[in-house]
């Protein structure tokens, strides 16, 4: 069965720094990966996707994600934290399937201080 | 494009109660739907998967009567709590996939409905 690990249930960063969010998948197949942003009380917004390709992988708002199938890992990362970026965020894994949903890490609280 | 509606948005109702939410993919065809229930500061967990015009298949653990989820068209689910009670109190997501077409391999989240229960 697929799984997601997020080791990191809170981070605190200050404004500027830069950013590294862990992920790693357990999964039989070629996974497709997603990292998601919640703010509170609010839905999902998607940062970015790998499905194929290229193993580096753009996002909006400066993100970025490794795809590292040595380590099943696919790391979140940004150079310079805004406080706006302060956030639930969750790594998910999925399947080129219809009928099989995505299943996602616990998350990873951000906290920006000045 | 690919955007997924849910209404409401939050809704509060007396123990006992029955509530419905829908979820509505606005401008794609959504052949499977899943909902999913998030707890304060928990990730989501999968309720049921739906398919469009066949029964939902749900997870271990979610009471089927107490969760009813039609997926009567390629465009609309709807999930009622029956009976509901504060414990049922939770924010629920929907999240809508097209199978078929260009949009295979993604699925697309709606905004989340806040149910609380007095």
């Amino acid at each position: 069965a697929q799984s997601v690990t997020q080791p990191d249930i809170h981070i605190t960063v200050s404004e500027g720094a830069s950013l590294e969010l862990r992920c790693n998948y357990s999964y039989g197949a070629t996974p497709y990966l997603f990292w998601y942003v919640q703010s509170p009380g609010q839905g999902l917004q998607l940062l970015l996707k790998y499905f194929s390709g290229d193993t580096l992988v753009q996002g909006i708002k400066g993100f970025e994600a490794e795809f590292k199938r040595s380590q099943s890992s696919f790391n979140l990362r940004k150079p310079s934290v805004h406080w706006s970026d302060a956030a639930e965020y969750f790594c998910a894994v999925g399947a080129n399937s219809g009928n099989t949903p995505l299943v996602f890490g616990k998350g990873t609280r951000l906290s920006v201080i000045a | 494009g690919a955007v997924v509606s849910q209404h409401p948005s939050w809704v509060i109702c007396k123990s006992g109660t029955s509530v419905k939410i829908e979820c509505r993919s606005l401008d794609f065809q959504a052949t499977t739907m899943f909902w999913y229930r998030q707890f304060p500061k928990q990730s989501l967990m999968l309720m049921a998967t739906s398919n469009e015009g066949s029964k939902a298949t749900y997870e271990q653990g979610v009471e089927k009567d107490k969760f009813l989820i039609n997926h009567a068209s390629l465009t609309l689910s709807t999930l009622t709590v029956t009976s509901a009670h504060p414990e049922d109190s939770s924010f629920y997501i929907c999240s809508a996939r097209d199978y078929r077409g260009f949009l295979y391999n993604e699925q697309f989240f709606g905004p989340g409905t806040r149910l609380t229960v007095l």
